[in-house]
């Protein structure tokens, strides 16, 4: 069972466009959705997290907007560099569970181009 | 660097051996996690500690695998017999003593297993 269902499974996107990246969730104990950034070789660096009672939230370019009812989340990466082209991960986590576990989708691979 | 460590970084292994990989949390962090990612994956989670004790294991985790984690510092995870499935990345992540919300896990590089 595909508990985080992520969308697309890679994106090629032009210098200073916009990245979306899109997540959809089953579990709905799920009540933490951090968003990863990994590069080839490394392990995955936490970009930006959030919680279900706001809707959206912005760190720099990095913005998550969430829709509860419709347990959908999304990233979105304006002015995109190619210094971003990494593999995205989004990820669920349910903080009233035993283990706090991160439940993973499977990435999107961003190209940037210049 | 105070993030988190893992060693050895590649380790290439007949099958049948066994391997051993370690890893060294973020100082004071109370929690640990192992999870494994396969190519074109995300990592999926195989057993967490809170201090010392293992909280829980996933199905993932068979027989053939064994964490610990003494003293609630440095972690270590064995692999017995391997298989040549078992080639993967193994990640390892620490979070800190939880105050209200937080849940960041921050991950360490990684230990590449190359079973052959």
């Amino acid at each position: 069972q595909q508990q985080v269902k992520q969308s697309p499974q890679s994106l090629i996107v032009q210098k200073g466009g916009i990245s979306i990246i899109n997540c959809a969730y089953e579990n709905t104990a799920f009540d933490y959705f951090p968003w990863y950034q990994q590069f080839p070789g490394k392990g995955p660096a936490l970009l930006i997290a959030i919680r279900p009672d706001v809707s959206e939230k912005k760190e720099g370019r990095f913005t998550i907007s969430f829709n509860k009812s419709a347990k959908q989340f999304s990233l979105h990466i304006m002015d995109s560099q190619p210094g971003d082209s990494a593999t995205y991960f989004c990820a669920g986590l349910n903080s009233g569970g035993s283990n706090y576990k991160l439940t993973f989708g499977k990435g999107t691979l961003l190209t940037v181009n210049p | 660097d105070t993030g988190v460590s893992q060693n050895p970084r590649h380790k290439i292994t007949k099958r049948g051996q066994n391997v051993t990989f370690r890893c060294d949390p973020i100082s004071e962090h109370n929690r640990l996690y192992w999870y494994r990612q396969t190519l074109g994956q995300g990592p999926e989670f195989l057993t967490y500690f809170q201090n010392e004790a293992q909280l829980e294991k996933s199905r993932l985790l068979s027989d053939r695998f064994s964490a610990e984690r003494p003293k609630g510092s440095f972690s270590t995870l064995e692999i017995q017999r391997t298989e040549q499935g078992d080639s993967a990345m193994y990640l390892c992540a620490s979070s800190p003593r939880g105050k209200q919300g937080s849940y960041e896990q921050y991950f360490g590089p990684g230990t590449r297993l190359t079973v052959t």
